[in-house]
């Protein structure tokens, strides 16, 4: 079964640093793009970019371009977003997903169970 | 570019809802379709426009033409309420989902 799961919740300070996780298994870990998707409490999905497992190569949405990174460790099959600098307003929930296909064009499935972060003064 | 969802759809439990997904000749793209229940991760319920995914009742349907992409529920149970998204992928703009339809059970 193809599984991605994600890092527990997360509360933090404006301007602290933060890496959320996201560990696949049941598949070839290099042959997907793994995704990254925010949804703030209330609102809609917001694709935020990809990363490559085969050649760590990345595309990031130009509206979180410069404000996250993606990673990933292919030892542990587990890929990574992070914040430098957190600000409230990445306040929400990010899910980690597989596309369907290698190309990375495609549907999304399956979902990571999300993971929480809070940032508050 | 840009997909466009009503923002709610209302129906009464054993009838059709019908939500549809709007963008500039979305006709010629694959559209895809998740469920999302209140405090859980979204989850696909159609793909490439009509194809449902194992698992996924025949209740649910999709299609794509001209400008609109519509997935359709079938004999609606209460427990279909949710929020629905279409997504596509676009060569300009990469992924795009839209801002989602809250369906409502009555």
């Amino acid at each position: 079964e193809v599984q991605l799961v994600q890092s527990g919740p997360e509360v933090k300070k404006p301007g602290e640093s933060l890496r959320i996780s996201c560990k696949g298994s049941g598949y070839r870990f290099t042959s997907y793009w793994i995704t990254w998707v925010r949804q703030v409490p209330g609102k809609g999905l917001e694709w935020m970019g990809k990363i490559n497992p085969s050649d760590f190569s990345t595309k990031y949405s130009p509206s979180f371009q410069g404000h996250v990174v993606m990673s990933l460790d292919k030892s542990l099959n587990t890929a990574y977003l992070q914040w430098s600098s957190l600000k409230s307003s990445d306040s929400a929930v990010y899910y980690c997903t597989r596309p369907g296909d290698t190309d990375g064009r495609g549907w999304f499935d399956p979902w990571g169970q999300g993971s929480l972060v809070n940032v508050s003064p | 570019y840009v997909l466009s969802q009503p923002p709610s759809v209302s129906v009464a439990p054993g009838q059709t809802a019908r939500m549809t997904c709007g963008g500039n000749n979305i006709g010629s793209k694959s559209v895809h379709w998740y469920q999302q229940k209140a405090g859980q991760s979204p989850v696909l319920v159609v793909y490439d426009d009509s194809d449902r995914p194992s698992g996924i009742p025949e209740r649910f349907s999709g299609s794509n033409s001209g400008n609109t992409a519509t997935l359709t529920i079938s004999r609606v149970e209460v427990g279909d309420e949710a929020d629905y998204y279409c997504q596509v992928w676009d060569i300009s703009s990469d992924q795009v989902f839209g801002g989602g339809t809250k369906l409502t059970v009555l």
